[in-house]
């Protein structure tokens, strides 16, 4: 089974700052994927980066990067220049091939101005 | 990137009728679509896995007589569910998978539907 763990339930940053949301996992499985997703108060879920477990580098989408450090099992998201726009819940979450995704329990994230 | 719909985006029903979610592929088909629930303040919890010509599998602790679930075509799968009650208040949002490869781990998120059950 896949465990994902969301240590932080709340995390306040500065705008224009840059920000780490924690998250470790748990897999026996070699073949993974690994994702963040922001949800805003609408509900929606918005995908903002992927990290497959045979990828060489770490993940990167414009001020969003991915630190995958493999051996301990993490997969931290780094948001740098805090928006106020950022303000939401953010998840980590894997999934195997053609498996559904495996969710952490979610860190809120509010950028103060 | 893929596009999926739910309908409705919210409901209100009365306790003990019966509402039906639809979640649709857009623009690619998908033989494997999955069924989240989610409570306030909580995370996701996958709920089912509906695949196209078979019956779902559902998670353990979901009742499948009272979350039906149907996947008529390679791009809908609906989620009935039957006599509500005001515990099955939340938010219900469906997936699916495209692609081969690498996509394949990827899932497109429909924008989700708040039932409330009175």
């Amino acid at each position: 089974a896949q465990k994902i763990t969301q240590t932080q339930p709340g995390m306040f940053v500065q705008e224009k700052e840059a920000v780490t949301l924690d998250c470790t996992y748990d897999t026996s499985d070699p073949s993974y994927g690994l994702f963040w997703y922001k949800q805003p108060s609408s509900g929606e879920m918005i995908f903002l980066i992927y990290q497959g477990s045979y990828d060489q580098q770490n993940a990167t989408e414009g001020r969003y990067s991915l630190n995958f450090q493999k051996a301990r099992k993490s997969a931290n998201l780094v948001i740098s220049a805090s928006q106020l726009g950022d303000s939401a819940m953010y998840f980590c979450a894997m999934s195997l091939i053609g498996r559904a995704l495996t969710f952490g329990s979610g860190t809120r994230l509010q950028v103060q101005p | 990137g893929a596009v999926v719909s739910q309908h409705p985006s919210w409901v209100i029903c009365k306790s003990g009728t019966s509402v039906k979610i639809e979640c649709r592929s857009l623009d690619f088909q998908a033989t494997t679509m999955f069924w989240y629930r989610q409570f306030p303040k909580q995370s996701l919890m996958l709920m089912a896995t509906s695949n196209e010509g078979s019956k779902a599998t559902y998670e353990q602790g979901v009742e499948k007589d009272k979350f039906l679930i149907n996947h008529a075509s390679l791009t809908l799968s609906t989620l009935t569910v039957t006599s509500a009650h005001p515990e099955d208040s939340s938010f219900y949002i469906c997936s699916a998978p495209k692609g081969q490869g690498r996509e394949v781990y990827e899932q497109y998120f429909g924008p989700g539907t708040r039932l409330t059950v009175t």
